[in-house]
């Protein structure tokens, strides 16, 4: 059973504020890391899919990076919105494997 | 932890056939749980919400007498493909939530030669 861990499970951010959160994977057989922003009820819109070690992504406001030898991810929200409000989900994909392995989400609420 | 199974985790089928795919929270009660499928490449997309006891809510574009699902119990939901083509080959994701906890099930890769 792969183990992917997000923390923390929620957050409270005062908006504007800047914050970041947390996925961590397997470090070996490492294929691919995916972060969705997901909306309960509604499909997960994909954010980032990242390969490389030492990758930095950036999507607006919202910025990852990659680390595969230690097996870590962060995401980082640059002065929060109350639109930030979701859950931010990482998944792995292991090399050769089918599917995802989804971390349990952080859920992050945008205090105005 | 908490932890939500799906069954099977691979299924190959005939075009024509119907196949059903379970999705079990293990030591917790879902009482809405809700089914993805991803296509190769492509993000999870959202398919139907269903609550213990009630008929399931299905998105724009989903055929609801195709796509079945009974969510009879807490810990149950299935999703019954029928008459399953090849366009349905797909891998299908379950999500169970409880209370302002969510898990998802491990996948299943359905496959319709």
């Amino acid at each position: 059973i792969l183990n992917v861990e997000q923390s923390p499970q929620s957050l409270h951010v005062q908006e504007g504020d800047s914050t970041n959160f947390t996925c961590s994977f397997p470090s070996s057989n490492f294929y691919a890391l995916h972060w969705y922003r997901w909306e309960t009820a509604k499909s997960p819109e994909a954010l980032f899919v990242m390969t490389l070690n030492g990758d930095e992504k950036k999507k607006g406001r919202i910025s990852a990076t990659l680390n595969t030898k230690e097996g870590y991810s962060y995401l980082y929200i640059k002065g929060s919105q109350p639109e930030d409000s979701a859950t931010y989900l990482c998944a792995f994909k292991g090399g050769g494997a089918d599917g995802l392995t989804f971390g349990k989400g952080t859920h992050l609420i945008i205090q105005p | 932890g908490a932890v939500v199974s799906q069954h099977p985790s691979r299924v190959i089928c005939k075009s024509g056939t119907s196949v059903k795919i379970e999705c079990r929270s293990l030591d917790f009660q879902a009482t809405t749980m809700f089914w993805y499928r991803q296509f190769p490449k492509q993000s999870l997309m959202l398919m139907a919400t269903s609550n213990e006891g009630s008929k399931a809510t299905y998105e724009q574009g989903v055929e609801k007498d195709k796509f079945l699902i009974n969510h009879a119990s807490l810990t149950l939901s299935t999703l019954t493909v029928t008459s399953a083509h090849p366009e349905d080959s797909s891998f299908y994701i379950c999500r169970a939530i409880s209370g302002n906890t969510q898990y998802f099930g491990p996948g299943t890769r359905l496959t319709v030669l």
